[in-house]
């Protein structure tokens, strides 16, 4: 699976938008992009995934580039509930069977 | 909104002993999955299971740990003789197809091997 860099940490106030940046550049042409996140060691939250277009959901938004070595995830007006450790994972298509790779994932503080 | 179910939500086990961990995944989904995560690490794949075998699994997982559906509902993980290294939290996820998508954890059972 493609290697995934995100920055360690990131602040965001109360209301505003967050944008989480994620670099895979060795992304392969069947590997999805999947966001989860972590609240305080309960288990990670599935947020959203794609594949090569921008896609939206009710907790989030994700852009990735059309070159696909990059993507963002925005949450659009994130509340201190919104503040956990986001992992940006890239896998296969059809061939991992749930066999994603967790980095460190970037810690999003929200604050008042 | 649907959960995965574990039980229970921390074990206490002296070293050598056996321990079963148990998952209630959702009930329409087909793929079944634990991982795990030592104190202050990275969440690392464990197994995945669908069809009432192993799909696919990582080096961790090796003959000390089995995983089984006993019944229609539960999903357990046993570790056989384990060692303090084994301590971490171990979550059981599911999801209704096998590229992961949607795919929904549990909160975890924290396995303290004292």
């Amino acid at each position: 699976d493609a290697k995934t860099t995100q920055p360690p940490s990131m602040d965001c106030a109360e209301g505003r938008a967050a944008n989480l940046p994620c670099n895979h550049s060795t992304i392969s042409g069947n590997e999805y992009v999947y966001w989860y996140r972590q609240i305080h060691s309960q288990g990670p939250q599935y947020i959203i995934h794609g594949l090569k277009n921008n896609e939206t959901n009710e907790m989030a938004s994700l852009i990735i580039t059309e070159d696909r070595k990059s993507s963002t995830l925005i949450l659009p007006h994130a509340t201190l509930r919104d503040t956990a450790v986001y992992y940006c994972i890239v896998g296969s298509v059809g061939t991992s069977y749930g066999k994603l790779t967790f980095g460190q994932g970037t810690i999003l503080t929200v604050h008042p | 909104e649907p959960e995965v179910t574990q039980t229970p939500s921390h074990q206490v086990t002296q070293m050598g002993q056996e321990v079963i961990l148990r998952c209630v995944p959702i009930s329409n989904h087909l793929y079944f999955y634990w991982y795990r995560q030592i104190l202050g690490q990275k969440v690392e794949f464990l197994v995945s299971f669908y069809n009432n075998e192993i799909s696919e699994k990582s080096e961790i997982f090796d003959d000390q740990f089995s995983v089984e559906r006993p019944d229609g509902s539960n999903f357990t993980l046993k570790i056989r003789s384990t060692k303090l290294e084994d301590s971490a939290m171990y979550f059981c996820a599911s999801s209704v197809d096998r590229y992961f998508t949607e795919a929904f954890f549990g909160q975890g059972t924290r396995l303290t091997v004292v």
